[in-house]
Order: C-alpha cells, then sequence, then structure tokens
C-alpha cells in the first residue's frame, strides 16, 4: 500500500522567511496530493492540493510543487507569520478508487515573532 | 449543511467497556471514513466505507466495528476497549468524481477518548 514520508517533524522560522516542508510518497499510482493545517485541538482544514497532472500551484502564501518523476512533494510558505504556527500534514490518495488518504507524520511549524 | 458531525466530542471508558462513536453527514458525500490520530502522530484510517452496506479495512482495524446501513451515517463501535484506543478519532467525508481528479474531504470536530 501507499506510504507517505514528511520531513522535517518540526520547524522553526523567524517571521518572515520561508517555511519549506517535503513528502515523498511510495505509490506510482496516487494522483491527489492535499497538504492540511491542524491547530491544537482542532480538526485539519485542508490548505491547498494538487492533482498529478499539474506541477505546482500556489495561493497566495502558499505554493506546493510535484514532482511525479521522484515521487515528492512539497510545500512551500512564504512571509510566515505567527498564525501560520501549526502542525502541516501531508497527504496522498488515488482518485477513482476509495478516495482514502494516507498522511505523513507531520510538521510542527513554529514561527516566532 | 452542518457538514460531518460527531459524538461524543469527549469520553473517558474503562478497560472492557464498548462504546459506539456515532458520525453523521448531510452533504449526500458516498464515501465516509474513521481515522485515528495519537498524539504528535499522523492520522491512521481505521475503516472506511464507499456506500451503504459496503465498509472496508484501513490501516489499523482492529478492535473496531463499522456498519454503513444508511448514505448518512458511520458509526464506529469499540469492543472491549483497551488503553492503545486512547486517541483522537474523526470521522471524515467526500464525494468522489470519477472523471475527474480530486475532491475536498471534510473532517468532523474529533472526539476525544480515553481509556483507562
Amino acid at each position: 500500500g501507499e506510504n507517505v514520508e514528511q520531513h522535517p517533524s518540526t520547524l522553526s522560522v523567524q517571521e518572515g522567511d520561508s517555511a519549506v516542508i517535503k513528502c515523498t510518497y511510495s505509490d506510482s499510482a496516487s494522483n491527489y496530493f492535499p497538504w492540511y493545517k491542524q491547530e491544537l485541538g482542532k480538526r485539519p482544514q485542508l490548505i491547498i492540493d494538487i492533482r498529478s497532472n499539474v506541477g505546482e500551484k500556489k495561493d497566495q502564501r502558499i505554493a506546493v510543487t510535484l514532482n511525479k518523476t521522484a515521487k515528492h512533494f512539497s510545500l512551500h510558505i512564504t512571509e510566515t507569520q505567527p498564525e501560520d504556527s501549526a502542525v502541516y500534514f501531508c497527504a496522498a490518495s488515488r482518485k477513482g478508487g476509495s478516495e482514502k488518504l494516507v498522511f505523513g507524520k507531520g510538521t510542527k511549524l513554529t514561527v516566532n515573532p | 449543511n452542518a457538514g460531518v458531525t460527531q459524538t461524543p466530542k469527549f469520553r473517558i471508558l474503562k478497560i472492557g467497556q464498548s462504546m459506539t462513536l456515532q458520525c453523521t453527514q448531510d452533504m449526500n458525500h458516498n464515501y465516509m471514513y474513521w481515522y485515528r490520530q495519537d498524539p504528535g502522530m499522523g492520522l491512521k484510517l481505521i475503516y472506511y466505507s464507499v456506500g451503504a452496506g459496503i465498509t472496508d479495512k484501513g490501516e489499523v482495524p482492529n478492535g473496531y466495528n463499522v456498519s454503513r446501513s444508511t448514505t448518512e451515517d458511520f458509526p464506529l463501535r469499540l469492543e472491549l476497549a483497551a488503553p492503545s484506543q486512547t486517541s483522537v478519532y474523526f470521522c471524515a467525508s467526500t464525494a468522489p468524481l470519477r472523471d475527474k481528479l480530486g475532491n475536498t474531504i471534510y473532517f468532523g470536530e474529533g472526539s476525544w477518548l480515553t481509556v483507562v
């Protein structure tokens, strides 16, 4: 089955700096890669996703890139703000089947003012 | 729409007790899922369902059972609770798009379960 590895497990940056979180996946049939943000005690919230037919997607300060050949995808957050502090999870799934998501273990991002 | 609703939000169980976590969605989604999240960890799939009357095991199904008698409801049953089942449980749902790639998965607010 699918296996998703996520790095780093913790990341601390200064406000205004950029943050990058990387994930690799094992199943070449996976074709949908969402990123979730989870604040303490809350449910995961989708922040951006990418399909396998595109290489990059941007939404204001957040971008995701996908390299299908290498089977890895990354989340980029620019101009970080303290409210970006949270745990971020990457996930992968194969659309057209059960749509079930396999999650990475998460990255705890701390943005220091 | 209320989205995905889970109950209870918090529960303390004694070892060996049984309980059911309720999950209902009002978005007419075919697909529903139960995940558990241990402290500091990612989400692991327990069971999922692609439609009423159909259920299947995920990564960590042992100690749990599910049923899907209606499109809206997907209860998770814990039989003979064990301390290893102390976790946060999330129910989720989505609608399949067979002719397109990708669709948002909606999560419930979570159920915090402690087994002592």
